[in-house]
């Protein structure tokens, strides 16, 4: 079974601070993804990472970073966060495969303040 | 570039009601389509997905046909339970951006009443 846990699974954070959500995959995928979910727009991409030490801009980047060390771990960083990135985050992985199935991790709640 | 549209936001029906949630697309080529489902508290997961023109997807008593004339691939249940209460999303993989990136759309979120 497919496994992606994220961390912290939920945060308060103060505007201006800066915050590290966390992901872990034990799929041995290649490819993963943070994506953040609002109501009314969905699920929209943020970074992605095809390998390790690289990571790609997704559809709205802006105010994020993205680290992944490792196949296993990918971390996206708000370096000054903001009332606007009050979200929930998911993390996803991929494989090579070509079904193109996405496994999602249960989320990270975050509250800016 | 690539996207989705769910005209849905939010459905409510009875149980045994017959569900459809909207979906169309526009992208070059022919794009997989997916139907994610995400359970209160949990990440979204595949429902099913489909690649080529009149392939049909199902899963758990939910289908979809892949449409290129109309660029559609609508959400279909004859039968509609409580346990089916969740937020629905469909998706494709971009052809805009490589192919290993997904545009999802908004989401509807479907609420049955038992």
């Amino acid at each position: 079974e497919a496994a992606v846990t994220q961390s912290p699974r939920s945060k308060v954070a103060v505007t201006g601070g800066k915050v590290t959500l966390s992901c872990h995959q034990t799929n041995n995928h290649d490819y993963m993804y943070w994506y953040r979910q609002d109501t009314g727009h969905g699920l929209r991409l943020i970074h992605y990472s095809y390998v390790a030490d690289s990571t790609e801009k997704g559809d709205i980047p802006d105010g994020y970073k993205a680290s992944r060390p490792s196949q296993e771990n990918f971390s996206l960083i708000l370096e000054l966060a903001s009332l606007s990135q009050t979200a929930v985050y998911f993390c996803a992985s991929k494989g090579q495969t070509n079904t193109g199935q996405l496994y999602f991790g249960e989320g990270s709640k975050l509250t800016v303040l | 570039g690539d996207s989705v549209t769910q005209t849905e936001g939010q459905v409510a029906l009875s149980e045994e009601d017959f569900l459809t949630i909207h979906c169309n697309y526009s992208a070059s080529g022919y794009p997989t389509l997916f139907w994610y489902v995400q359970y209160p508290g949990e990440g979204p997961q595949l429902l099913f997905r489909a690649s080529r023109d009149k392939e049909k997807g199902s899963s758990r008593g939910f289908e979809a046909t892949y449409d290129k004339g109309t660029t559609s691939f609508h959400l279909r249940k004859a039968s509609v339970q409580e346990s089916d209460s969740a937020v629905y999303y469909c998706a494709l993989r971009r052809t805009d951006t490589g192919y290993q990136n997904f545009y999802f759309g908004k989401g509807t979120s479907l609420t049955v009443i038992p």
